[in-house]
């Protein structure tokens, strides 16, 4: 079946650095993948589509200067957390389309990132 | 614009004992319909979903879910859970045609199976 890997699983910063999460699709091509955000006890947020060989679509009220997103090929798509701050902790999803059919997405296991 | 409600943000329950996870949803169009697992910091499995067809879809680990769109409900349900089962459930919807990336969550549903 499809799988979707994301790292790293969890990394820890200091405020003000930069920080870069991968999803990567391991035995399927995805034109398209999908960044979400997670905050403890709530639901998954969209937070951007990614576009292979594009720019990425971004959510209302996501900034796109903090949050890079750069899809380079067909199995790789980064998000990059700029000059993180204590409040970008979360844990970031991605996900993708897979072969399992229409309208399923496959889901990576997450990336937990704390900044102090 | 769609949404969902899971009522319960916890079900604790025991091993052996059977469990209704809710949901409801809202949507002027037609939608697609998931429930999907979140094991402790792991990212979401697909346990089950409804595109068409019968109304009781049976999926992973022994659950399944009714489809029920006079009641816009799409609930999971288990007869015996174990104690693996213990993890937080998502229900989710999608309107048909629309972009993938477009799932509405619910809030999530925190299950404790108890031995």
């Amino acid at each position: 079946g499809a799988v979707v890997s994301q790292h790293p699983s969890w990394v820890i910063c200091k405020s003000g650095t930069s920080v870069k999460i991968e999803c990567r699709s391991l035995d399927f091509q995805a034109t398209t993948m999908f960044w979400y955000r997670q905050f403890p006890k709530q639901s998954l947020m969209l937070m951007a589509t990614s576009n292979e060989g594009s720019k990425a679509t971004y959510e209302q009220g996501v900034e796109k200067d903090k949050f890079l997103i750069n899809h380079a090929s067909l199995t790789l798509s980064t998000l990059t957390v700029t000059s993180a701050h204590p409040e970008d902790s979360s844990f970031y999803i991605c996900s993708a389309r897979g072969n399992s059919g229409a309208n399923v997405l496959t889901f990576g296991a997450g990336s937990r990132l704390t900044v102090l | 614009a769609q949404s969902v409600t899971q009522l319960d943000s916890q079900v604790p329950v025991f091993e052996e004992a059977p469990v209704e996870l809710r949901c409801n949803y809202s949507s002027s169009v037609s939608v697609y319909l998931f429930w999907y697992v979140q094991y402790p910091n792991q990212g979401l499995q697909l346990l089950l979903k409804y595109l068409s067809g019968s109304t009781l879809v049976k999926g992973i680990n022994g659950f399944e879910a009714e489809f029920n769109k006079s009641q816009t409900s799409f609930h999971l349900r288990k007869p015996s859970v174990h104690i693996s089962d213990t993890a937080e459930y998502f229900c989710a919807v999608i309107r048909k045609g629309g972009s993938q990336g477009n799932l509405i969550f619910g809030k999530g549903t925190k299950l404790s199976v108890k031995p």
